[in-house]
Order: C-alpha cells, then sequence, then structure tokens
C-alpha cells in the first residue's frame, strides 16, 4: 500500500540555519506529493505541492522537488525563522479524484533566535 | 478567505457515550473528509465522502463511526459507544474535486474520552 516515511524530530535550528527535512514514499502509479505544516493550535494547512516528477513546490521560501528515481519529496528552506517553529508532515495521494490523503508522522520543528 | 470550521474545538465525553463532531466545509467543495491524529502520532485517514455517500474508508472506519451531511453545509462525524482510545484530534477537510487542489483543513476538534 501507500506510506510516506519522514525523519524523525525534533529538529532543532538556529535562526537563518539551512533547513533539510527528509521525506521518501511508496505508491504505486503516480502520486501527487504534498508538504503540509501545522503551526501550534492550528489546524494543517498547505504549505506546498508538486504533482508529476521533477516538478519543484514552492512556497514561503520552501521548497521540495518530486524525484521519482529516489521516491523523494524533501523539504528545504535556505534560513529558517522562529516562525517556522511547526509541525512539518509530508504526504501522497494517488491521482484519483477524491482520494485521501497519507501522511507521514510528522517533524517538529524548532527554531532559536 | 473561506474556510473549513469545526465545532466544538474540545469535548470531553463519558466512555460509551455518543458523540457528534460536527463540521461546515468551504461551501463550493465537493469532497469532504474526517482525519484523526492521536497525540503523538501521525494524522490517519478516517473517510472520504462524496455525492452523500462515503467514496472511502479506512480500516478504523468500522461500525462505531458514521458520517452524514445532514443538510447543504454540514458534514458530522458519529461515535457510538465512545472508548478510551478514540481520545484524538478530529480533522475535518474538504476539497473542491481534483486530488491535487489544495484540501482544506478545520482546526480540529479535539475529543478526551474519560
Amino acid at each position: 500500500g501507500n506510506s510516506v516515511t519522514q525523519m524523525e524530530g525534533p529538529v532543532t535550528l538556529s535562526e537563518e540555519a539551512f533547513l533539510t527535512i527528509n521525506c521518501t514514499y511508496t505508491a504505486t502509479g503516480y502520486p501527487s506529493l504534498f508538504w503540509y505544516v501545522q503551526y501550534p493550535g492550528e489546524g494543517l494547512q498547505l504549505l506546498l505541492k508538486a504533482t508529476k516528477a521533477d516538478d519543484k513546490g514552492s512556497n514561503k521560501g520552501f521548497e521540495a522537488t518530486y524525484r521519482k528515481e529516489t521516491t523523494s519529496f524533501h523539504l528545504e528552506k535556505g534560513s529558517v525563522q522562529v516562525s517556522d517553529s511547526a509541525v512539518y508532515f509530508c504526504a501522497l495521494t494517488s491521482n484519483q479524484a477524491g482520494t485521501a490523503l497519507i501522511f507521514g508522522k510528522g517533524t517538529t520543528l524548532s527554531v532559536s533566535s | 478567505e473561506p474556510e473549513v470550521t469545526q465545532t466544538p474545538s474540545h469535548q470531553v465525553t463519558q466512555m460509551g457515550q455518543e458523540v457528534i463532531l460536527r463540521c461546515v466545509p468551504i461551501s463550493n467543495h465537493l469532497y469532504f473528509y474526517w482525519y484523526r491524529q492521536i497525540l503523538g502520532q501521525k494524522v490517519e485517514f478516517l473517510v472520504s465522502f462524496y455525492n452523500n455517500e462515503i467514496s472511502e474508508k479506512s480500516e478504523i472506519f468500522d461500525d462505531q463511526f458514521s458520517v452524514e451531511r445532514p443538510d447543504g453545509s454540514n458534514f458530522t462525524l458519529k461515535i457510538r459507544s465512545t472508548k478510551l482510545e478514540d481520545s484524538a484530534m478530529y480533522f475535518c477537510a474538504s476539497t473542491y474535486r481534483e486530488v491535487s487542489t489544495e484540501a482544506f483543513f478545520g482546526q480540529g476538534t479535539r475529543l478526551t474520552v474519560v
């Protein structure tokens, strides 16, 4: 079945450090890939997405590239801010309308000034 | 900006009681979902709903659970005979159409079964 594996946290960084959160997936066919973010006390928000191989999703300085050859979708940011502190979830869904998101376990990022 | 709203934000219930969690999806969305997140664990899919019927459900979504869209705006999750292990954050989500369309999530209902 479909699954997502992402690196265990927590990840603790200083402001302006480089961030990488690894995500790999197992899926049949050609899934769409997502990163969702959950700020403290809030619901999940879409951060970025990619729907086909070699697509790069980007938003708010975060980037992730859909790598079919390595079945990966690693999240990166060149310079993190305190306000980026949150839980980050990698997710996928198969390309059929209405099907569910399959989430990874989430990685907690804590950025200090 | 349109948003998914969930009520209540926190519900405490006695073991064995029935609870109904309520959601108002975004008005022009067609697909509706329930997910849950047990504390410290991953977000898990429960059920998806389209055209007034369940389109997909997970192994978690057994006979204890049911969903309903009683009118044109609300989408509810009913949990019968709650158990301690049902304690979790329950998220409602909706999407417009295609799977790659962004799923909008509500802020969640924290269910505590005592």
